[in-house]
């Protein structure tokens, strides 16, 4: 285990619906980022936080919305979601400026 | 800013061989290039990295090699084994930055 975990691992959801994704890093880091996994594309990063506060957005449409109440926690609150949101959705943390990221296991999500 | 290449997309070898992939990146700039290990149903895990000021970094079974002037870097596994069987994403980045540009990923599959 890496020390970041997400919640849940699965999520279907239609295109109507508001749902939330947890991260959680339990490795004393103070930088979080959102990235999205899908096929045969390489990862793209979403959104950065830094001391709890966002630093990057890389022009992510705006029914993606990140949260990050305290260094630990990092949350991407979604509503009226695309059939083509439809990827593995991956939380990494790491030092500010520092490196090295480290990945939790990602939440798998489907949009019907 | 920033682009990587990674080849090939696919790999296999026998059991024993080793197995070779390259990445290419374009920014001068970037000085950090870490190699993640994703398997089925988890989170790309960093196996290796190496930073521009080296030529070469070895862990057991693991290298990387840096080639600043061209501009590439490769992983090297020997004596593969089956276990080594996954997708591969090398990435580049400044090591003060956060910013991480990722590879479209290599899926190794070890022939036992």
């Amino acid at each position: 285990e890496t020390g970041v975990t997400q919640t849940p691992r699965h999520l279907v959801m239609g295109m109507t619906n508001k749902k939330s994704l947890k991260c959680e890093q339990h490795l004393g880091h103070n930088a979080m980022y959102w990235y999205k996994q899908s096929a045969k594309k390489p990862l793209e990063l979403m959104f950065v936080y830094s001391l709890e506060e966002r630093v990057e957005n890389n022009s992510v449409p705006s029914r993606f919305s990140p949260e990050c109440p305290n260094s630990s926690h990092l949350f991407l609150h979604l509503h009226t979601l695309q059939p083509e949101d439809s990827a593995l959705y991956l939380c990494a943390s790491s030092l500010l400026n520092a490196g090295e990221q480290y990945f939790g296991p990602g939440t798998r999500l489907t949009v019907t | 800013g920033e682009n990587v290449e990674q080849h090939p997309s696919t790999l296999s070898v026998q059991e024993g061989d080793s197995a070779v992939i390259k990445c290419t990146y374009s920014d001068s700039a970037s000085n950090y290039f870490p190699w993640y290990k994703q398997e089925l149903g988890k989170g790309p895990q960093l196996i290796i990295d190496i930073r521009s000021n080296v030529g070469e970094k070895k862990d057991q079974r693991i290298a990387v090699t840096l080639n600043k002037t061209a501009k590439h870097f490769s992983l090297h596994i020997t004596e593969t084994q089956p276990e080594d069987s996954a997708v591969y994403f090398c990435a580049a980045s400044k090591y003060s930055g956060n910013q991480f540009y990722f590879g479209t990923g290599t899926s190794l599959t070890v022939i036992p």
